[in-house]
């Protein structure tokens, strides 16, 4: 049975202090991993996908990098308006349905000023 | 674009009432899908579809029904509530990619 697991829970930093967030995983034969972001009250908003071990893609302040065990979201001197619950998923079973995902249960971050 | 857009975005059921959710997205994406989130929990796949006339359960279909007469279209009917069935409610849809979502329904079943 596909499992994500994502830690910690809850994350509080202060505005500029680096830190990451870890999701690991097991599936058979992953095909992809998401992160997304969710604002209280939103939707999740699309954030990365990374397809293989060793991939990195970047955005702004934040850069996911994948394993064949685990993923991180790294934070680099985040600022108030990166509080947010942060999730990843993986198509179930280890398939290539990208809409059919098992999530993690997420991590909240809080960036104080 | 308007995006995904679900309504209602609140609802209190009282125990085996019904109501639909309504989902509608304008992207054109033939794949449209319902999860539930619950506190401290993953979210959930409840149904799916890659097109119209065409569905399939996903994790989580009990006590759901679903349809698709349309691209567009794709709402969720709950027949007889449970207080089980209090969740948030999110909609997302998709070309080939990742998904889309909308902003969610909160449902309350007391």
């Amino acid at each position: 049975e596909d499992q994500v697991t994502q830690s910690p829970e809850a994350l509080r930093l202060q505005e500029g202090e680096s830190s990451s967030l870890n999701c690991s995983y097991t599936v058979s034969g992953l095909r992809g991993l998401f992160w997304y972001r969710q604002d209280p009250g939103k939707g999740p908003e699309f954030l990365f996908t990374l397809y293989s071990a060793g991939e990195e893609k970047e955005k702004e302040r934040l850069k996911a990098t994948l394993t064949k065990k685990e993923s991180f979201l790294h934070i680099t001197a985040p600022k108030p308006e990166d509080s947010a619950t942060y999730l990843c998923a993986v198509p179930m079973g280890g398939g290539t349905s990208y809409g059919k995902l098992t999530f993690g249960q997420g991590t909240i971050l809080t960036v104080h000023p | 674009n308007a995006g995904v857009t679900q309504t209602p975005k609140f609802r209190i059921l009282k125990i085996g009432q019904s109501m639909t959710l309504q989902c509608t997205q304008d992207m054109n994406h033939n794949y449209m899908y319902w999860y539930r989130q619950d506190p401290g929990m993953g979210l959930k796949l409840i149904y799916y579809s890659v097109g119209a006339g065409i569905t399939d359960k996903g994790e989580v279909p009990n006590g759901y029904n679903v349809s698709r007469s349309t691209t567009e279209d794709f709402p969720l009917r709950l027949e007889l509530a449970a207080p089980s069935q209090t969740s948030v409610y999110f909609c997302a849809s998709s070309f080939e990619g990742h998904l889309h979502f909308g902003n969610g329904t909160r449902l309350t079943v007391t």
